[in-house]
């Protein structure tokens, strides 16, 4: 019973492609996120979206796009990939909105590993 | 804006001996302060938390962490390492204003515990 999944766990492409990866949570929480991981760890926030708010990360090309449908699922759709696209990517979620949130924890995917050819 | 500092890349312990994971921080206001660790080809998995109150904070699998607020430092700390802790952990702040909701994580320290 995964309370935060995404999919797919493996995703390899090649440049110029567009690709989707999907994040579900079954936790009943308000806020989500992306995350990305860099080849030497570094964990990077990329999108926070809580109750149709998109807080969007200023670093992140306009090539990534998050989509919400509702707030279980925050899916993250990639134009053009790039090389410097390959990375793990995480999902996150955490239970409150943004105005009580400060003090809670968040809970992660198991990530999804992106290749770019 | 707020930010975090693991300024060990790897940490290296023998089974039984103590271990110190470094973290420091900068952020506006009172800080909220976590540990996640990450096993090989998983997501990050919640230890502990300091919000206010006692400044050792217990966690899980016997993790603690002090928060230190003249040095703005909140090491994670265990009495007795296992080589199952053997992992990646992940500092991170939120601030209590100004927007900084979204949670900043330090780079990551690589914990190995030799048998």
């Amino acid at each position: 019973d995964t309370a935060v999944s995404q999919t797919p766990k493996y995703l390899v492409t090649q440049m110029g492609n567009d690709k989707s990866i999907k994040c579900e949570q079954n936790l009943g929480h308000d806020t989500m996120y992306w995350y990305k991981q860099d080849s030497k760890k570094f964990l990077k926030i990329m999108f926070s979206y809580n109750n149709k708010e998109l807080i969007i990360n200023e670093t992140v090309p306009n090539r990534f796009s998050p989509k919400s449908p509702d707030k279980a699922h925050l899916n993250l759709h990639i134009n053009s990939l790039e090389l410097g696209d390959s990375a793990v990517y995480f999902c996150a979620s955490s239970q409150g909105p943004r105005t009580r949130g400060f003090n809670e924890k968040l809970f992660f995917g198991s990530g999804t590993q992106l290749s770019v050819l | 804006a707020q930010s975090v500092a693991q300024p060990e890349d790897q940490v290296n312990v023998a089974e039984g001996n103590p271990l110190t994971v470094k973290c420091t921080y900068s952020v506006s206001g009172n800080p909220y302060l976590f540990w996640y660790v990450q096993y090989p080809n998983r997501g990050l998995q919640f230890l502990l938390k300091y919000i206010t109150g006692d400044n050792l904070v217990k966690g899980s699998y016997g993790f603690e962490a002090e928060f230190n607020k003249s040095q703005t430092s909140f090491h994670l700390k265990k009495p007795s390492a296992l080589v199952s802790d053997s992992a990646l952990y992940f500092c991170a702040v939120r601030g209590a204003s100004g927007g900084s909701y979204i949670p900043t994580f330090g780079r990551g320290t690589s914990l190995i515990v030799h048998p």
